[in-house]
């Protein structure tokens, strides 16, 4: 059973147009989402969190949404880059498991100059 | 800082070598982790060290071994690895598990790449 879903396995986009990333969730007990960005042969960096008592949190070009009532999050990056072109995971954690990241499939992302 | 450092960055190991992977962070985080992560997949939880103690296996092989010799370093001790075995290892750590304020963010080292022939 996959609580933390990333429909998309790839997106495409152009330098200087929105990049926007989706991700859905089924466990009702996660209260805090992050999402990391990859680049092939390194480990994730962390990107961009947010906690459930929250709608939005922004950092930079990045913004991140989360509309509880629907579980599901979004990663908006603004303008997008070609550097941006990566794998994106969002992940998942309750507080009561804070150790444990439930990480979704992860979208490929691509910013074309 | 939020480096965490692994070695090697790549290994190659027969099925009846013995091998080590080494991680260190020098962030005074006291939660550190083991990932396995095969291609086009999701890292996957291995191993989770609480202040230097064993809190979470998450039913690996005893052909993997962690241990965590200090607060600041995580080894994982290979054994009679199997060829599907082979995977990017990422080690990772976090601030203090179960202490407020939660802090959820786990921050990755760049991985061993590791094939086991």
């Amino acid at each position: 059973d996959q609580q933390v879903k990333q429909n998309s396995p790839s997106l495409s986009v152009q330098e200087g147009r929105i990049s926007i990333l989706n991700c859905d969730y089924t466990n009702s007990m996660f209260d805090y989402f992050l999402w990391y960005k990859k680049y092939p042969a390194e480990g994730p960096t962390f990107l961009i969190s947010i906690s459930s008592i929250k709608d939005k949190n922004e950092d930079g070009r990045f913004t991140v949404f989360l509309n509880k009532s629907a579980k599901h999050l979004s990663l908006h990056i603004v303008p997008s880059q070609p550097g941006d072109s990566a794998v994106y995971f969002c992940a998942a954690s309750e507080e009561t498991s804070g150790s444990r990241l439930t990480f979704g499939e992860g979208t490929q992302l691509t910013v074309n100059p | 800082d939020t480096e965490v450092t692994q070695t090697p960055k790549h290994l190659v190991m027969g099925m009846t070598n013995k091998k080590s992977l080494k991680c260190e962070q020098h962030m005074g985080h006291r939660a550190m982790y083991w990932y396995k992560q095969k291609a086009k997949k999701p890292p996957e939880l291995m191993f989770v060290y609480s202040y230097e103690k064993l809190s979470i296996n998450e039913s690996v092989p005893s052909r993997f071994s962690p241990e965590c010799p200090n607060s600041s370093l995580l080894n994982l001790h290979l054994h009679a690895l199997q060829p599907e075995d082979s995977a990017l290892y990422l080690c990772a750590s976090s601030q203090a598990l179960g202490r407020e304020p939660y802090s959820y963010e786990q921050y990755f080292g760049p991985g061993t790449r590791l094939t086991v022939t």
